[in-house]
């Protein structure tokens, strides 16, 4: 299958600083990526969905001022928390679908590994 | 989107084998049933998916009944390394746009 990878895999941060979280597709061209969060015991949560070159859907109750997406390649989408407070410490998932580099279409949606964001 | 309904949690022991069962009554016509896994603190990882009948691969077995309202992740002989939460998730997997979304999923724990 194909590979997602995410940048940092754990991040430490003072209140009021932003954080930025990358996630490439490593082997495919991802036309639509997407953003989960993940707190302690729970499930993932749908933050957003973005298409390469255009803007993010955003999930009803996700700031779209706080968290910033950015998908301009095919390969990278990038994730900024602005402002984090210590609410915002979690664990952010991204995943992506899209088309092989060989070829062909991919059915399922990749995950890459999550980031550990700790806000002090 | 369909919703799904799983069992919070299920225990088992090495070398058994594990079903674990979803219910997706409103599943649409164009939807594929996908199973994934994730242990603590990483990403999900792909298992299986399906569209009717039975799937199986090097890993797992999907059983889809006819009417598609409910399917079955089948584990056989699990070990202690399949401790982890499986997710079942419905959806479009054509559709680019179209996000998983993820339900409470089921907590195997496998013993010794």
């Amino acid at each position: 299958g194909a590979v997602v990878s995410q940048h940092p895999s754990r991040v430490i941060c003072k209140s009021g600083t932003s954080v930025k979280i990358e996630c490439r597709s490593l082997d495919f061209q991802a036309t639509t990526m997407f953003w989960y969060r993940q707190f302690p015991k729970q499930s993932l949560m749908l933050m957003a969905t973005s298409n390469e070159g255009s803007k993010a859907t955003y999930e009803q109750g996700v700031e779209k001022d706080k968290f910033l997406i950015n998908h301009a390649s095919l390969t990278l989408s990038t994730l900024t928390v602005t402002s984090a407070h210590p609410e915002d410490s979690s664990f952010y998932i991204c995943s992506a679908r899209g088309i092989p580099l060989a070829g062909g279409s991919y059915n399922e949606q990749f995950f890459g590994p999550g980031t550990r964001l700790t806000v002090l | 989107l369909a919703k799904t309904t799983q069992p919070i949690s299920m225990d088992s022991y090495e070398g058994q084998e594990v079903n674990i069962t979803c219910s997706h009554n409103n599943i649409a016509t164009n939807d594929y049933i996908t199973w994934y896994q994730q242990f603590p603190s990483q990403g999900p990882r792909f298992i299986i998916q399906g569209y009717k009948t039975k799937v199986t691969n090097e890993v797992a077995s999907l059983f889809i009944p006819a009417d598609r309202k409910s399917s079955t992740l089948s584990l056989p002989r699990v070990s202690l390394s399949d401790t982890a939460v499986y997710y079942c998730l419905v959806g479009f997997s054509n559709q680019a746009g179209t996000a998983l979304i993820f339900g409470k999923g089921t907590t195997l724990s496998v013993s010794s």
